[in-house]
């Protein structure tokens, strides 16, 4: 058990919606990275938040987009959904700087119709 | 700019044999290292980092993996594995100034035959 979840388990869309996925850790885990894992790939590099503000964008088009809270949760929005956006999505938070460590959810499998 | 490459897409091994899995990176600068496991229908798992000094590094469930600088490499080995070390494996690496942003493998299969 790594303290973090993710809601909800599967999602099911179709091409042109919007979605959003919800992330949520454990208290003082202050950076939350978002990743994508395509079947049969590792996963990939989204985007970061630290103390509710980006920290950082992998190779990802501005549809994607996300948002922390106070409260340690966080969420990545899609919007404009296409077939390609069928993954894993995966969330993994830290406790913040020098820890050096990820804590991942049980990931969010997302398929577009 | 980071790059990771596994070797082996599919390892399959009897039980209790030993393993590798082979990990290689690239990096422009001095990075983090990483392996994790995951399980189907499961997120990751840590199994072992690299940040700094010793290059031989133990993790969980009888795994240990071993920087090597000059080769860019960062293989993971079992002397004797089981039937539950049946799973995906990652080879990850960061840059030192953010372990957040990870850059992963295609990662290796480990099936485990009795």
């Amino acid at each position: 058990e790594t303290g973090v979840t993710q809601s909800p388990t599967h999602l099911i869309k179709t091409r042109g919606q919007q979605v959003t996925l919800r992330c949520s850790s454990q208290s003082g885990h202050n950076t939350v990275s978002w990743y994508q894992q395509a079947l049969g790939q590792g996963p990939q590099f989204i985007f970061q938040y630290y103390r509710e503000e980006e920290n950082g964008r992998g190779n990802f088009p501005p549809r994607f987009s996300g948002l922390q809270f106070p409260n340690y949760s966080s969420e990545l929005n899609v919007n404009a959904l296409e077939l390609d956006d069928s993954a894993l999505y995966l969330c993994a938070t830290e406790r913040g700087a020098g820890y050096n460590e990820q804590f991942f959810g049980p990931g969010t499998r997302l398929t577009v119709l | 700019a980071q790059s990771v490459t596994q070797l082996d897409s599919q390892v399959p091994v009897f039980e209790e044999a030993p393993v590798e899995l082979r990990c290689n990176y690239s990096s422009s600068v001095s990075v983090y290292l990483f392996w994790y496991v995951q399980y189907p229908n499961q997120g990751l798992q840590l199994l072992l980092k690299y940040l700094s000094g010793s290059t031989l590094v133990k993790g969980i469930n009888g795994f240990e993996a071993e920087f090597n600088k000059s080769q860019t490499s960062f293989h993971l080995r079992k002397p004797s594995v089981h039937i539950s070390d049946t799973a995906e494996y990652f080879c990850a690496v960061s840059q030192r100034t953010n372990a957040g942003k990870s850059t992963f493998g295609d990662g290796t299969t480990l099936t485990v035959k009795p």
